[in-house]
């Protein structure tokens, strides 16, 4: 069975860093494309960073770009994103979901319960 | 303002049909395959609908997905009171090179 389980949110200062971890079970994780995508309070969906399945390429969106970095720890079948220089605009439920296949960042078919980030002085 | 456009909220008496739009450009929509995610209050999306038209195992044939253009449409047929939930869209945008998602439209069961 397939399972992605968020780990690292909390409350942080603007300014301040942050690293998000997803468990992966049930498949080898570094073989899908992985995301992130944050939902702020109330708001709708904001698709964050993906990396690819095969190469590792990484995507980001602009927001977030020069400060967050996703990556891949493959021996413990565990997807990251690294956020630093945190604002007040990265207050968010993140979650970490997982692609279709090596290249699908928009075909999202497993999601874990998410994991909520604060940024507040 | 999102990307992808999508109304607020739409809504239909149970049995009935609801259609939602989802409004993009050419480096999305235009180019690149439509998703449709459904988030039901407090929980994580799940995906419906992916490359335009094709559904996950285990989705009923009530929910479908078209693609015109630089627009896409879901449509819910047989409305269920368990089908009130946030639908949003969701494309790859060759530009960007990022996913883009619809502003999200809230389905309501009168």
């Amino acid at each position: 069975e397939v399972q992605l389980l968020e780990s690292g949110g909390g409350l942080v200062q603007p300014g301040g860093s942050l690293k998000l971890s997803c468990a992966a079970s049930g498949f080898a994780s570094s073989s899908y494309a992985m995301s992130w995508v944050r939902q702020a309070p109330g708001k709708g969906l904001e698709w964050v960073s993906g990396i690819n399945g095969g190469n590792s390429d990484t995507f980001y969106t602009d927001s977030v770009k020069g400060r967050f970095i996703i990556s891949r720890d493959t021996s413990k079948n565990t997807l990251i994103l690294q956020m630093n220089s945190l604002r007040a605009g990265d207050m968010a439920v993140y979650y970490c979901a997982k692609g279709l296949g090596a290249r699908n960042y928009n075909e999202l078919d497993y999601w874990g319960q998410g994991t909520l980030v604060t940024v507040s002085p | 303002q999102s990307v992808l456009t999508q109304p607020p909220s739409v809504s239909a008496a149970p049995g009935q049909k609801v259609t939602i739009s989802c409004s993009g450009r050419s480096a999305n929509i235009g180019n690149n395959y439509v998703s449709w995610y459904q988030q039901l209050p407090r929980t994580a999306p799940k995906l419906l609908i992916y490359e335009n038209n094709k559904r996950p195992s285990g989705i009923p044939d009530r929910f479908s997905g078209s693609k015109s253009g630089t627009s896409a449409t879901l449509d819910i047929t047989g409305l269920q009171t368990g089908d009130e939930a946030e639908y949003y869209c969701g494309s790859w945008d060759s530009s960007l090179r990022a996913v883009m998602f619809g502003g999200g439209t809230k389905v309501t069961v009168l």
